[in-house]
């Protein structure tokens, strides 16, 4: 059954650093997704992908994020000058056309020192 | 806005218990899709169930099945006969239906946590 894969499934790096964290939806899929869960919090919404431009994105993706697809499997966020507060585990999830469940990727745990 | 509470923080049951889980969403959409994922302690997200806005009809899969009540805006969540495995945090989650991606707004989660 095909998957969301993300990587690396862990990341540390100190803060004002830069990181990328990658994701390759499943191959069938238009629509991508980031989330992200702070320790033993709710999943909070970040962005959304579709044609190649952001749909949606909340107020938490601010000028630090960025999103791109690079080709034509992989979708990347990338943090410019990562925070302390940064520190969470981020979901990459993909959605297909005219389907309404998006499945989710394993995470990738940050950890910002 | 869209908004879902789930109450219950933290549930402890014996292992065969039946036991439920509560949902409560609040949105201005009349179309949307409300969906329960669960979170193991391993830290995915695995989709459980979707239910459409139009579509009331409670069902059973498995031992799984939700009451999905538009009048009292509510999805709630039952195991039947749960298992040490179903020990997760269960998340409820809503979504609208736009063309803007249908962004999911996710409660704060119930821990489950079945005692053999």
């Amino acid at each position: 059954e095909p998957e969301v894969t993300q990587t690396p499934s862990h990341q540390v790096t100190q803060m004002g650093q830069e990181v990328i964290l990658r994701c390759v939806p499943i191959s069938n899929h238009l629509y991508f997704y980031w989330y992200r869960q702070i320790l033993g919090q709710k999943v909070e919404f970040l962005v959304s992908f579709y044609n190649n431009e952001i749909s949606e994105k909340s107020e938490i993706f601010d000028d630090q994020f960025s999103v791109e697809r690079p080709d034509g499997s992989n979708f990347t966020l990338k943090i410019r000058s990562t925070k302390l507060e940064d520190s969470a585990m981020y979901f990459c999830a993909s959605k297909a056309q005219l389907q309404e469940t998006q499945y989710f990727g394993p995470g990738t745990r940050l950890l910002v020192l | 806005a869209q908004k879902v509470t789930q109450a219950q923080t933290e549930i402890s049951v014996v292992e065969k218990e039946d036991v439920t889980l509560d949902c409560v969403y609040e949105t201005r959409d009349t179309t949307y899709y409300l969906f329960w994922y669960k979170q193991p302690p391993s830290g995915e997200l695995v989709f459980l169930i979707r239910r459409n806005s139009f579509d009331e009809q409670n069902e059973i899969s498995g031992r799984y099945s939700w009451n999905f009540q538009k009048s009292t805006s509510s999805f709630n969540f039952t195991i039947t006969a749960s298992q040490v495995v179903d020990s997760a945090v269960y998340f409820c989650a809503l979504s609208r239906l736009n063309n803007a991606g249908n962004m999911l707004t996710f409660g704060g989660g119930t821990r489950l946590m079945v005692k053999p």
